[in-house]
């Protein structure tokens, strides 16, 4: 396996609620990326962070936010949850920050269910 | 248009057969190349790089031709466990956030 542990493995909310989704990066690992894989589709970049600092952003609106300790693990939050949050969602830890092309290792993923 | 763009099958073969996925890319710019494999319901894994002057893995071969920014993965001799969706992938911008294609959705046939 990778190393990368998420938690929890699947949430169920309703419409409005919040969500908190957790990842553990590989042991070395300062890297931390969020994708979101809707079903039938491939996963999109939400962000990445690199030092507990936001490294780049895809295309998510605001309610989208994140975090990073420094013993690199991350959060991912999600405000005013719609419908369309209905995914699965992956992070994926790398040894150093868009400086190279390092390989990314993903984790299982918590599956979140919007109501 | 999509950044990458795939057939999203499925592809529907018997144990033995040899495959083609093919994929196209949209950005010239794109750096790294890469096809992954996801299992119902799990992770995406890496399956392996993809690289200009081709790479072989076993009974799996990638090519990239980047003057037509297009990718592609050829299974020989298919096994049943190859059953899986694959991913086609590049990496863009400063992050080298990964761009994934839809998947292409292989089952293979006893």
């Amino acid at each position: 396996e990778t190393g990368v542990t998420q938690s929890p493995t699947h949430l169920i909310k309703t419409r409005g609620q919040q969500v908190t989704l957790r990842c553990s990066s590989q042991s070395g690992h300062n890297t931390v990326s969020w994708y979101q894989q809707a079903l039938g589709q491939g996963p999109q970049f939400i962000f990445q962070y690199y030092r507990e600092e936001e490294n780049g952003r895809g295309n998510f609106p605001p309610r989208f936010s994140g975090l990073q300790f420094p013993n690199y693990s991350s959060e991912l939050n999600v405000n005013a949850l719609e419908l369309d949050d209905s995914a699965l969602y992956l992070c994926a830890s790398s040894p150093r920050g868009g400086a190279g092309q390092e390989t990314q290792y993903f984790g299982p993923g918590t599956r979140l269910l919007v109501l | 248009r999509k950044e990458v763009e795939q057939d999203p099958g499925p592809f529907n073969v018997p144990e033995g057969a040899t495959v083609a996925f093919n994929c196209t890319y949209s950005n010239s710019a794109s750096q790294s190349f890469f096809w992954y494999r996801q299992d119902c319901r799990k992770e995406p894994k890496l399956l392996m790089s993809v690289y200009s002057s081709g790479n072989e893995d076993g009974r799996f071969t990638a090519q990239l031709n980047r003057a037509s920014q297009y990718i592609s993965l050829l299974i020989r001799d298919s096994k049943l466990s190859d059953s899986a969706t694959y991913l086609c992938v590049v990496t863009g911008g400063a992050t080298n956030k990964l761009i994934f294609g839809t998947g292409t959705l292989l089952a293979v046939q006893p």
